[in-house]
């Protein structure tokens, strides 16, 4: 089952823009995390922020948690073609840690 | 350090017939979760494993199993393969729990033909 939402499920920029994507949930949860995924293979963990945060950043990619609202967005600054991928969000729920669970992703393209 | 493999890669197999994937994690990754994606279903979670031991499981037919040994590694199989079961298969280990976040491998496209 999926819990996230991501908003959009495509995005097209151009390169050196900022691209923001956003994730709803729908339970409380432990923590928030983002992957990236390129055409077809496995996922690369991007960040984690834990229910008491609210931002955090990672290099070129900026992550805030609104709990009140059940919602999340990533931010990457400055894109480049290298970004262009799937992102998706997945929330671990303090009822079961031995398992994420996902959003349908937002498909990410950089025009060079 | 290595990544988490999967084997083999890409995989074609006919209806009826079943198949086995592997998967070694990260050294020191006791956890083990496996993953169906498809295009139209998504990420979708099929079993957890921790100290040789299924502690979570999906909602996916009994066909689906997996197993993992003592030094971490984990194998799925899938009996009688259905066209329906064709999409990527992914392996993702952690230190302990899904919360710890996962490394994954770079999956396992299985056809069925």
């Amino acid at each position: 089952s999926q819990q996230g939402e991501e908003d959009p499920q495509a995005l097209s920029i151009q390169e050196g823009e900022n691209a923001t994507m956003n994730c709803s949930y729908k339970t409380s949860i432990n923590n928030l995390q983002w992957y990236r995924q390129n055409s077809g293979r496995g996922l690369v963990h991007l960040i984690l922020i834990r229910s008491n945060e609210r931002e955090k950043h990672s290099g070129r990619l900026r992550v805030t948690l609104d709990t009140s609202k059940k919602s999340s967005s990533l931010l990457i600054t400055a894109s480049r073609a290298a970004d262009t991928a799937s992102y998706f969000c997945a929330t671990s729920r303090g009822d079961s840690n031995y398992q994420l669970i996902w959003g349908a992703g937002t498909k990410l393209i950089i025009k060079p | 350090k290595a990544g988490v493999t999967q084997t083999p890669r890409y995989l074609i197999k006919t209806r009826g017939q079943q198949v086995t994937l592997s998967c070694s994690p990260i050294s020191g990754h006791r956890s083990v979760s496996w993953y169906q994606q498809t295009p139209g279903q998504g990420l979708q979670f099929l079993f957890e494993y921790f100290s040789e031991t299924q502690r979570n499981k999906g909602n996916f037919p009994g066909r689906f199993s997996g197993r993992q040994f003592s030094n971490s590694r984990s194998e799925m199989n899938v009996s009688t393969l259905e066209l329906g079961d064709s999409a990527l298969y992914l392996c993702a280990s952690s230190l302990e729990v899904a919360e710890d976040g996962y490394t994954f491998g770079s999956g396992t496209r299985l056809t069925v033909v």
